[in-house]
């Protein structure tokens, strides 16, 4: 157990509506990164978040936006949801920016979108 | 950040040490090396890290050569549980992304 949550574990959505995923950091962490693995692939990269502001971005359209409260909760958002963004999608939280740190992550949340 | 390969899949015996290769023949100086594993629907778990020296925890060994062109992760003796993908990232101090590649599945056999 790495004490990062997410919710919900599973959602199901139709295409071109909205879903917000939730997730809480390992107390003590500061930052959380989001993931999308699709099936059968390797996590990809999302964004990070630091303190409350986007610390970094991987190639992923503006419809995917994000979140981090005071407490270091952190939401995604994904407007104008299409089938491929069916998908398991993780949160990692760590201690500090973008210095070496182990990013520690929670169990996931399955999108369906049909 | 450097990338990574390992072999697709692999199998190794219940009680056997599982050793797991990565190559990383582009790493920089100030890049680490990481391995995760992912159990089936669930979220990569760390394993451990290392910078140049051979490192040991309570999961595994990370033995990384003098070159740091390559590293070997030991699972001194697997167990049916240790069956998972098992993910080498190569990571910059700065580099605030994991990126995974395919990574290796183990199937730890009775």
């Amino acid at each position: 157990e790495t004490g990062v949550t997410q919710s919900p574990t599973h959602l199901i959505k139709t295409r071109g509506q909205q879903v917000t995923l939730r997730c809480s950091s390992q107390s003590g962490h500061n930052t959380v990164s989001w993931y999308q693995q699709a099936l059968g692939q390797g996590p990809q990269f999302i964004f990070q978040y630091y303190r409350e502001e986007e610390n970094g971005r991987g190639n992923f359209p503006p419809r995917f936006s994000g979140l981090q409260f005071p407490n270091y909760s952190s939401e995604l958002n994904v407007n104008a949801l299409e089938l491929d963004d069916s998908a398991l999608y993780l949160c990692a939280s760590s201690l500090g920016g973008r210095t070496e740190e182990t990013q520690y992550f929670g169990p996931g949340t399955r999108l369906l979108v049909l | 950040d450097a990338k990574t390969t390992q072999p697709p899949s692999m199998d190794c015996a219940e009680g056997r040490a599982a050793n797991l290769p990565c190559n990383h023949s582009t790493i920089s100086g100030n890049e680490y090396v990481y391995w995760y594993r992912q159990i089936h629907s669930q979220g990569p778990q760390y394993i451990i890290h290392g910078l140049k020296n051979n490192e040991t925890n309570e999961m595994a060994s990370l033995i990384i050569t003098e070159d740091r062109k390559s590293s070997t992760l030991i699972l001194p003796h697997a167990t049916l549980r240790d069956t998972a993908v098992y993910y080498c990232i190569v990571r910059s101090d700065s580099g605030y992304a994991l990126n995974f590649g395919k990574g290796t599945s183990l199937l730890v056999t009775p």
